[in-house]
């Protein structure tokens, strides 16, 4: 069975400051990759996925990501963070074949300071 | 456009009551469906999914149920609750194309008092 792990609980940062939030998943087949934003008592939102093809996905609001197929990793990236991007962040993993079931991690807290 | 109803956003019910929580869709045909909880400081945990009318997959033991009466409703239900039932509860669906991804409903925060 597939896992996901994400790395960090929480990463707090300065606003215009760059951020990475890792994340590795585990599984014996091929995967999709999401990332997925959690305001405060809301739904999730989808950032960005990998499907297949190019390694760096780039999704809504400035993210980006990328596969790492030997790592086992998918890291989101975002150059200058804004206070809006204060959230909950959350990677997710799809088998493919399992009916698009999701996977998640635990979630990463990113709190952006002024 | 695809969009995905959930209701109610909060509820408080006590030990031992019913629990029924519903889900719909629009814009879409034949949606495979998922029931998510999100308990606090834990991350998404698959509950039950459903790839048609009357099919229903569980994926963790519990004291939950669903059901899926038509091709776009999904229903969460509990005859008795448990303190442990409480969390977050996320409808979601895919419309069964490989591009798309899945959509989630804005949640409903079930405490069970």
């Amino acid at each position: 069975a597939q896992s996901v792990t994400q790395l960090d609980s929480q990463v707090p940062v300065f606003e215009e400051a760059p951020v990475e939030l890792r994340c590795n998943y585990s599984s014996s087949v091929s995967v999709y990759l999401f990332w997925y934003v959690q305001y405060p008592n809301q739904g999730l939102q989808l950032l960005l996925k990998y499907l297949s093809g190019s390694t760096l996905v780039k999704g809504i609001n400035g993210f980006e990501a990328e596969f790492n197929k030997s790592q086992t990793s998918f890291h989101l990236r975002k150059p200058s963070v804004h206070i809006s991007d204060t959230a909950e962040y959350f990677c997710a993993v799809s088998e493919q074949g399992s009916n698009y079931k999701l996977t998640f991690g635990k979630g990463t807290l990113l709190t952006v300071n002024p | 456009s695809q969009t995905i109803h959930q209701w109610p956003a909060t509820l408080v019910q006590p030990v031992g009551s019913p629990l029924s929580l519903e889900c719909t869709v629009e814009g879409t045909s034949n949606p495979n469906l998922y029931w998510y909880r999100q308990a606090a400081g834990r991350g998404l945990q698959l509950l039950f999914y459903s790839v048609g009318i009357g099919q229903i997959s569980s994926e963790v033991p519990q004291n939950l149920s669903a059901s899926r009466p038509q091709d776009r409703q999904f229903i969460l239900s509990s005859k008795k609750l448990l303190l442990s039932d409480s969390g977050f509860y996320l409808c979601a669906f895919f419309s069964g194309d490989v591009n798309t991804e899945a959509f989630f409903g804005q949640g409903t925060r079930l405490t069970v008092v």
